[in-house]
């Protein structure tokens, strides 16, 4: 079974800097999801990877099927920004509707 | 406006007493999915469903039942909840052909606060 593990657990900010929050695996994957949690509890799905890079704003996402670990980034950090941010998987082998999560990152982003 | 919908948001029962939380998704989404999450645990999977009447076992699935009788609905059932069942529910879903080029996107539901006195 895969170990999703990301660091750091907690991370304050100020405004506009740069973010980085880490996600690595045990096991090779088929996708790797990176979703946002609000404060008010809501979930919304920010990337799917399978490979490479993708951006979306001012988020980038990266991934190294390789070294099994994904990288989540935003720049210009503001406080809106401030949520949990939730590393999940799929196993490579495994059923496709299998998903392993993260623990999540708190990111607070001060002004 | 596409959007997936859980009822009810907030449930405070008691142990043994059987209750069921709905899910109903618009999108026309073959895949869905429920997940409960807790203080230092996170989110969990329980069930899953790829397509009307096929359903699987997440990572957490005892204590929990579920059905797939139409694409729209897929509801949570607890037969006898008991404590260690109070928790945070979400029910979620995609088009099923996750990770193969098309939108993959999860869209979650608001969550249900579930307590069992």
């Amino acid at each position: 079974k895969n170990e999703v593990e990301q660091s750091p657990q907690n991370l304050t900010a100020q405004e506009g800097e740069f973010i980085t929050i880490n996600c690595s695996y045990s096991v090779g994957i088929s996708a790797l999801h990176w979703l946002q949690q609000h404060p008010g509890g809501g979930i919304v799905s920010l990337f799917m990877l399978s490979s490479g890079k993708k951006k979306h704003g001012r988020l980038i996402a990266t991934i190294n099927i390789q070294e099994k670990h994904s990288s989540l980034h935003i720049t210009a950090s503001h406080p809106r920004d401030s949520a949990v941010y939730i590393c999940a998987v799929r196993d490579y082998g495994g059923s496709q509707g299998n998903l392993i999560f993260g623990k999540g990152t708190k990111l607070s982003v001060k002004p | 406006e596409a959007q997936v919908t859980q009822n009810p948001r907030y449930l405070i029962t008691v142990t043994g007493k059987k209750l069921t939380v709905t899910c109903s998704q618009n999108m026309n989404h073959e895949y869905m999915s429920w997940y409960r999450q807790d203080p230092g645990l996170g989110l969990r999977q329980i069930y899953y469903s790829m397509n009307v009447e096929v359903t699987d076992k997440g990572d957490v699935p005892e204590g929990y039942k579920v059905s797939r009788k139409e694409k729209r609905n897929f509801p949570l059932i607890l037969e006898s909840p008991s404590p260690n069942q109070t928790s945070l529910y979400f029910c979620a879903s995609s088009p099923r052909r996750v990770d193969r080029g098309r939108s993959n996107e999860q869209f979650f539901g608001p969550g249900t606060r579930l307590t069992v006195l």
